[in-house]
């Protein structure tokens, strides 16, 4: 079975700093997809970025990109010039290519300081 | 569209009571899903249907749950002779079939079993 693994329940960063959020994945599938989620107090979930797994380059939204390590399943989250608003419980999350449900990690809190 | 819409938004139920919950998802979207999220966790899934047929089950699922998705439109989970275990936040999910990232939460149904 597939498993998802964020091992940072909290972390922190300041205002305008770059905070960086691990992931780590379990699956001998070849074709799958990784996501990172966001969900803010307002509860729903908001599809931060995504990757293909075919893909070697790294995905890269606005102030948000990944590092993608295949071969070490590791698919880590860079914020860059974080604000107030990042604030959120941000999960991992994996998707086989020939499913359709997602694997949740278990989430990080980040918290953006003044 | 207004995007996914969750009914109630928080429920409080007693134990051993029936609750139904609601969600009218994106009216393109041909895929419904429902997760469940308990305090600290991420999403796990528990069903999903494409159009009225529903394909998957989790293992969560016991036999206390039932969901439907009549005409294949809005579909509705319900939980009978509820526990305190239930207790959770229910979100729902659609996709358009053949997109695998074209995924959009609900903002979810707090239930409160007391």
């Amino acid at each position: 079975a597939q498993t998802v693994t964020q091992s940072q329940p909290e972390m922190s960063v300041q205002e305008a700093e770059t905070v960086t959020l691990s992931c780590t994945y379990d699956t001998s599938e070849s074709d799958y997809y990784l996501f990172w989620y966001k969900q803010p107090p307002s509860r729903q979930m908001i599809l931060v970025i995504r990757q293909e797994a075919y893909k070697q380059q790294n995905a890269t939204e606005n102030r948000f990109s990944v590092n993608f390590q295949k071969a070490a399943k590791s698919f880590s989250l860079k914020i860059s010039d974080s604000q107030l608003g990042d604030a959120a419980m941000y999960f991992c999350a994996y998707r086989a290519g020939t499913a359709s449900k997602l694997t949740f990690g278990t989430g990080t809190r980040l918290q953006v300081t003044l | 569209d207004t995007g996914v819409s969750q009914d109630p938004r928080h429920k409080i139920t007693k134990r051993g009571q029936n609750v139904t919950f609601r969600c009218d998802p994106i009216s393109e979207h041909n895929r419904l899903y429902w997760y469940r999220q308990t305090l600290g966790q991420g999403p796990e899934f528990l069903t999903y249907f494409q159009n009225e047929a529903q394909l998957e089950k989790s293992r969560l699922l016991s036999d206390r749950f039932s969901a439907e998705r009549p005409k294949g439109s809005f579909s509705t989970l319900e939980i009978q002779r509820t526990e305190q275990g239930d207790s959770a936040m229910y979100l729902c999910a659609s996709s358009l079939a053949g997109q695998p990232y074209g995924y959009t939460f609900g903002s979810g149904t707090r239930l409160t079993v007391v």
